[in-house]
């Protein structure tokens, strides 16, 4: 069964350092991953999907398969991207569901 | 922003009845999805639905019941068959499966 493990619950940086939050996956076959974010008091929304290998807010994320990871990284941190971010594994085949992981707090301090 | 309107925001229920939570989009999506959010558990799926008059079961779907008469509307019923209600709900639109989520603001079950 697919799975998404994010290991941290909160992480707590200061303001212009590095910041990587993990994201591990199980899944037979090529899977296509998602971060969402959810700032306070706002809807959570998509960040960003490994097929698109973009940079959204300054933050990246490549997918590793021989590590089965797809970590969220950006190299200075801001406050403002203090929020709750989850990392999601869509299955395969006809039945379709998106799994969530349980999500990561960031709190970037001033 | 309109996109997904959930309602109402807070809604309370009694020991043994039925509830609906309202979902509506006027984003012209065809797939649609409910979602239960309890403190360090993340996002778990209880139903979704790929078009009109279709729904599938997700990971926790007993103890509810959804509809999809139209493409804008997805109404989900907590049963009192669920025994623990209370968590906050989320729903989600998306053009087809497979395509990134638009979700609501929720709505947050408790039990009196």
């Amino acid at each position: 069964a697919q799975r998404v493990t994010q290991p941290e619950k909160l992480l707590s940086v200061f303001k212009g350092a590095p910041v990587e939050l993990k994201c591990n996956y199980s899944y037979s076959g090529s899977p296509e991953l998602f971060w969402y974010v959810q700032y306070s008091r706002q809807r959570l929304q998509l960040l960003l999907r490994h097929i698109s290998r973009e940079s959204i807010k300054g933050f990246t994320a490549d997918l590793n398969k021989g590590e089965t990871s797809f970590h969220l990284k950006k190299p200075f941190a801001q406050e403002e991207d203090s929020a709750m971010y989850y990392c999601a594994l869509p299955s395969g085949g006809s039945n379709y569901k998106l799994t969530f992981g349980k999500g990561t707090l960031l709190t970037v301090n001033p | 922003d309109g996109g997904i309107t959930q309602s109402p925001k807070y809604l309370f229920r009694k020991e043994g009845q039925n509830v609906t939570l309202s979902c509506e989009q006027n984003l012209n999506h065809d797939a649609m999805y409910w979602y239960r959010q309890d403190p360090g558990q993340g996002l778990r799926l209880i139903y979704y639905s790929q078009i009109v008059n279709d729904f599938q079961k997700g990971d926790i779907a007993e103890g509810y019941s959804v509809s999809r008469e139209k493409k804008e509307s997805f109404p989900l019923t907590v049963t009192s068959a669920q025994k623990n209600p209370t968590a906050f709900y989320l729903c989600a639109s998306s053009i087809s499966l497979r395509q990134p989520q638009h979700f609501g603001d929720g709505t947050r079950l408790s039990i009196l």
